[in-house]
């Protein structure tokens, strides 16, 4: 069975420069999550789909970050216009339940970005 | 912001020996998870433990959870190289929507 998938794994720009992240769940898993990991921190919840609806975006900056989850399938992550501060790793990831069920969470390998 | 707490922030031992993580946490919860993360890589599920359990095991884990201290700790017996990664607790908390909420991490480094 395959993986969650991201894509690019590594992406660097220059600041105000626009940036788009892919992931693609595992199949059959309803629940997708953004996580975005800064260096030497554990992962902050950006946005958290159940299909196709964004049932969580409370800690999505949303002035220049948009989120999108077509067909309640893949999903795409946009910074635009990027800042010094967006270099971090971005984790997308999904569960087949809930995580305060009995939802595992399983991740991509991330997106790394870095803003210049 | 993280709801838990991991300690220590580093931990280095020899191969074969046992290591201990600690995580603490601020509210009540549902459940409380432990993931592992090599580097430069994806987080991957260890051990889910529920509020109304005590102990759970998995292979060379073991996990423990009290709720009156709110904290839980991570064991790994007979340590391997390949256990050298980073050791995260995730909380899902009582009344905030099953939202898992991260700590900082334990850095563990097993030495061959």
């Amino acid at each position: 069975e395959a993986g969650v998938v991201q894509s690019p794994r590594y992406k660097i720009i220059e600041k105000k420069q626009p940036v788009a992240f892919w992931c693609n769940p595992i199949s059959g898993h309803n629940t997708l999550y953004w996580y975005r990991q800064n260096l030497g921190q554990g992962p902050e919840l950006l946005i958290r789909y159940e299909n196709e609806e964004a049932v969580d975006d409370s800690q999505l900056p949303k002035d220049r970050f948009s989120a999108e989850r077509l067909k309640g399938v893949d999903s795409t992550l946009k910074i635009q216009p990027a800042e010094l501060g967006d270099s971090a790793v971005y984790l997308c990831a999904s569960s087949l339940e809930l995580a305060g069920g009995n939802g595992e969470l399983f991740f991509g390998e991330g997106s790394r970005l870095t803003v210049l | 912001s993280q709801q838990g707490e991991e300690d220590p922030q580093a931990l280095s031992i020899q191969e074969g020996e046992n290591a201990t993580m600690n995580c603490s946490y601020k509210t009540s919860i549902n459940n409380l998870q432990w993931y592992r993360q090599n580097s430069g890589r994806g987080l991957v599920h260890l051990i889910l433990i529920r509020s109304n359990e005590r102990e759970k095991h998995s292979g060379r884990l073991r996990v423990t959870l009290d709720t009156s201290k709110k904290s839980s700790s991570l064991l790994i017996t007979a340590s391997r190289a390949a256990d050298t990664a980073s050791y995260f607790c995730a909380t899902d908390r009582l009344g905030y929507g099953n939202k898992l909420v991260f700590g900082a991490g334990t850095i563990l480094r097993v030495k061959s």
